[in-house]
């Protein structure tokens, strides 16, 4: 069945840009919606964005002046970039796919730790 | 942005209780509802979506009722693996948001 596995520095310095990979396996990217969400301790899970497997995007304003989500198809793998991170942005970050940008998140990614830290 | 609230954000209860977990969405979503259940160091699961429609794979014991701006997931009969924190979604419009979470632990 289809796999997610994010992948990327667990430490980020403030200020820089933090960056991700999700690897898909077992499973086509085509045809499929990729979001990325994330968890800070002690918080609600929070939607950052998706990414269509045609390149379209979404984000949510809360953060879209900072993000960049892309997809590569012939790698079978989905990006995020954050850039001027602070220590807000420490959380597990989590990849998923969807089926249309209005379905449930299934299945999802183990999710990585990044800490933004000096 | 549409903010879900769920209800309460801890509960203890014992092997076999019904348990009742409640969402309650700032403006009417119609049915655009999920649950998820996420156990320590793992990623969220989708239990039910739709409100109402049970995830393929999910145990019968795992029901969703609800529209609009109140929802529910119950579960009738505690099982030890359901101890979890459980994460209402709403699909209804962008942004897409979650509710804070409800810790279901052992009492």
């Amino acid at each position: 069945q289809v796999q997610l596995q994010e992948s990327g520095p667990g430490l980020v310095k403030p200020s820089e840009t933090l960056s991700l990979t999700c690897t898909v396996s077992g499973g086509s990217i085509t045809n499929y919606y990729w979001s990325w969400i994330r968890q800070s301790p002690g918080k609600a899970l929070e939607w950052i964005g998706y990414v269509f497997y045609s390149g379209a995007t979404n984000y949510n304003p809360s953060l879209k002046s900072r993000v960049i989500i892309s997809v590569d198809t012939s790698k079978s793998h989905l990006s995020l970039k954050l850039n001027s991170v602070t220590a807000a942005d420490t959380a597990v970050y989590y990849c998923a796919r969807h089926v249309s940008g209005y379905s449930a998140f299934g299945p999802w990614g183990r999710g990585t730790l990044v800490t933004v830290s000096s | 942005d549409i903010q879900l609230t769920q209800s309460p954000s801890f509960l203890s209860a014992s092997v076999g209780d019904r348990v009742t977990i409640t969402c309650r969405a700032s403006q009417g979503i119609s049915s655009h509802l999920a649950w998820y259940q996420q156990k320590p160091g793992k990623a969220p699961k989708v239990l039910i979506y739709a409100a109402s429609t049970l995830q393929s794979g999910v145990p019968s014991r795992f029901s969703g009722s609800g529209s609009e701006t109140e929802f529910t997931l119950t579960i009738s009969s505690l099982q030890p693996e359901d101890f979890a924190t459980y994460h209402c979604q709403q699909l209804n419009s962008y942004p897409l948001t979650f509710g804070g979470g409800t810790k279901v632990e052992i009492k």
